[in-house]
């Protein structure tokens, strides 16, 4: 079975600086997708990044990049100038692809806070 | 798009009541996710559909849940009869089939008392 496991249940950061946000996970399968969400204190669930495994280049999306290693199941979440507006609760995520498409299987979560 | 919509925003009811939670995915996507989400278990995946058709519900938790998708633009999770435990926050999601990422709804906080 998937599993997802977030280490950090909390991390802090400095405005302006830069957190790295750690992710693992295990499966057998070879086509799949990971996902970034980000939950504020407002609860809903926003995508941040996603990264297919195929794809050997690593995601970015603006401050947000993951460094995904296949080989060792990892994805962890880079965010740098770390802003006010960061802080919130951070899910790492996976779901199978291909002709077996299914289920979204999430982690724990690490809350992260950012200090002014 | 309006995104994924969500009714009751929050819903508080006595313990023994039915309790439906409603959900509109987002018009065009053929996979639908019902979580629920709670301090201790973080997001536990109740059950999803693919086409309107359930393809896993062994995260629902005993026959008291019940979740149906009678057409591609509605879903109901219904608890009956409800109980304290719960309590929790239930969200459900959407997604194409091609691009994977699940879109979520703003959740429906509920309270058993």
């Amino acid at each position: 079975a998937q599993t997802v496991t977030q280490s950090q249940p909390e991390m802090s950061v400095q405005e302006a600086e830069t957190v790295t946000l750690s992710c693992t996970y295990d499966t057998s399968e070879s086509d799949y997708y990971l996902f970034w969400y980000k939950q504020p204190p407002s609860r809903q669930m926003i995508l941040v990044i996603r990264q297919e495994a195929y794809k050997q280049q690593n995601a970015t999306e603006n401050r947000f990049s993951v460094n995904f290693q296949k080989a060792a199941k990892s994805f962890s979440l880079k965010i740098s100038d770390s802003q006010l507006g960061d802080a919130a609760m951070y899910f790492c995520a996976y779901r199978t692809g291909g002709s077996t498409l299914g289920r979204l299987y999430f982690g724990r979560g690490t809350q992260l806070t950012v200090w002014p | 798009d309006a995104g994924v919509i969500q009714s009751p925003r929050h819903e508080v009811t006595e313990m023994g009541q039915e309790v439906t939670l409603r959900c509109k995915p987002i018009s065009g996507h053929n996979s639908l996710f019902w979580y629920r989400q709670t301090m201790m278990r973080g997001l536990e995946l109740l059950i999803y559909f693919n086409n309107n058709v359930p393809i896993d519900d062994s995260g629902m938790p005993e026959d008291r849940f019940s979740a149906k998708m009678p057409n591609a633009s509605f879903s109901t999770l219904k608890i009956q009869p409800s109980e304290p435990r719960d309590s929790a926050v239930y969200f459900c999601a959407s997604s194409l089939w091609e691009n994977t990422e699940a879109f979520f709804g703003q959740g429906t906080r509920l309270t058993v008392v």
